[in-house]
């Protein structure tokens, strides 16, 4: 597809369970981001790939959060021991170069922790 | 975030009248986005703005960033239905080129 996908669209776990999110950034886009979106929030940061580097997760909210990009395409974040602070919507995004060009957001992944 | 300041939260307007949004900021903003959101949905990249004093249109849209770089109004021109939704304000705030910080948005709704 053209652009960035997400999936699932909608996941519910139980408190403890472990979830993996995954995002297909648009073909050749260097950079890829992962935000979380509380309800009624705007998007914040998470962390940051460049190609396969993972050069910020200064916004990962705990060690029970980790991501990766492998092939430096996919990318997958997961969460260990969810919490139900941990509902929310998860965003990612890609942008074809390193600074300054827009990113383009995928539909968001709604994590639902009962 | 605090950092971003959205003014106002939620705002109705009829149809054909103009409306206008701001992002304040303590900061200096580096690069300035404007998004929008509907319910459900990813974000639709609007404009991004990096020069102080630098106004963009775009259709019925204008987004201008002020000559200090640290706040952004973004104005609405005879709304329309599909002018509804949220409205959200990210910038780099750390001239990083890449993370961005986003206001808390701003929600609005068309009356026709």
């Amino acid at each position: 597809g053209a652009g960035v996908s997400q999936s699932p669209r909608y996941k519910v776990a139980k408190r403890g369970q472990d979830v993996a999110l995954r995002c297909d950034p648009i073909s050749g886009h260097v950079s890829l981001f992962w935000y979380q979106q509380a309800l009624g929030q705007g998007p914040e940061f998470l962390t940051y790939f460049q190609n396969e580097a993972q050069l910020d997760k200064s916004g990962l909210p705990s060690d029970r959060f980790f991501a990766e990009r492998p092939e430096g395409s996919v990318s997958t974040l997961k969460i260990q021991r969810t919490q139900q602070e941990d509902s929310a919507v998860y965003l990612c995004a890609s942008s074809q170069d390193f600074a300054y060009n827009e990113q383009f957001f995928g539909p968001g992944t709604r994590l639902t922790v009962l | 975030s605090q950092e971003l300041e959205q003014s106002p939260q939620s705002l109705i307007v009829q149809e054909g009248k103009n409306l206008t949004i701001n992002c304040t900021s303590s900061k200096t903003l580096y690069g300035l986005y404007w998004y929008k959101q509907k319910y459900g949905e990813g974000l639709i990249f609007l404009m991004m703005l990096q020069k102080g004093g630098e106004e963009k249109s775009h259709e019925k849209i204008t987004a201008k960033l002020d000559e200090k770089k640290q706040q952004s109004s973004l104005h609405i021109t005879a709304s329309q239905p599909s002018h509804a939704g949220i409205y959200l304000c990210g910038a780099d705030l750390v001239a990083a080129g890449n993370k961005l910080t986003f206001g808390g948005g701003t929600r609005v709704l068309v009356k026709p």
